[in-house]
């Protein structure tokens, strides 16, 4: 059972629409961060999030952490083919362990 | 800086064989990973060393795998006997530990074939 479930696995969709990836728990996080990982290369950091109902926005990407830190969201407006990968977010357990936990990701696709 | 470094890129050996990985971490980081990426899996912890020193290897699967930091700016994780099973992307990952919230950048990969 993996401790942050990730959804969709699998996103599709054509260049311009909007998408929300969801990363969920039951247990609670001190913090909690999202990853991009292109074809080929390593995850890169696109935001880390430590306090409940914060929202952080990078450009077209919106990433919320919700107000009991066991879920975010990543919401990508209009989207660009460039944002093309897998996405993953990782938590630090509240109280425990300095290594965070991975989720499995969401593979996206945005076509031309 | 030139961020992680990791070598080979692609390995592909037979089972049996004895397989090395190399990291040398970003410059001045004190944290060190070392994941295992697989599309059963995702990505999962292996080993990880704070200031040239293992701190958590419940991750590495059996005694088959071994992780050695020597210094600061190198690090190795040896597969032997290797197994088909162990095909995976293994990734290397630096960051400078001061509060949970810190970076971990990670290297570009070594994808494993083991035939």
């Amino acid at each position: 059972t993996q401790l942050l479930e990730q959804s969709p696995q699998f996103l599709s969709i054509q260049e311009g629409e909007n998408l929300t990836v969801y990363c969920n728990s039951s247990s609670v996080f001190s913090s909690l961060q999202w990853y991009r990982q292109e074809p080929g290369e390593g995850p890169v950091l696109l935001v880390t999030v430590v306090t409940g109902g914060e929202v952080k926005k990078l450009k077209r990407l919106t990433f919320q952490f919700g107000d009991a830190r066991k879920d975010s969201s990543l919401h990508i407006t209009a989207a660009q083919p460039g944002d093309t990968g897998l996405y993953l977010c990782a938590g630090r357990l509240s109280g425990g362990s300095y290594i965070p936990t991975f989720g499995r990701g969401t593979s996206l696709i945005v076509h031309p | 800086d030139a961020g992680v470094i990791q070598s080979p890129r692609h390995e592909v050996t037979e089972m049996g064989q004895e397989v090395t990985l190399r990291c040398k971490p970003i410059s001045g980081h004190n944290s060190l990973f070392w994941y295992r990426q697989t599309m059963m899996r995702g990505l999962e912890l292996l080993i990880y060393f704070n200031n040239n020193v293992p701190i958590d290897d419940s991750g590495m699967p059996e005694d088959r795998f071994s992780a050695k930091m020597p210094n600061a700016s190198f690090s190795t994780l040896k597969i032997q006997p290797s197994e088909p099973r162990d095909s995976a992307v293994y990734f290397c990952a630096s960051s400078f530990q001061l509060a949970g919230t810190d970076t971990q950048y990670f290297g570009p990969g070594t994808r494993l074939t083991v035939l």
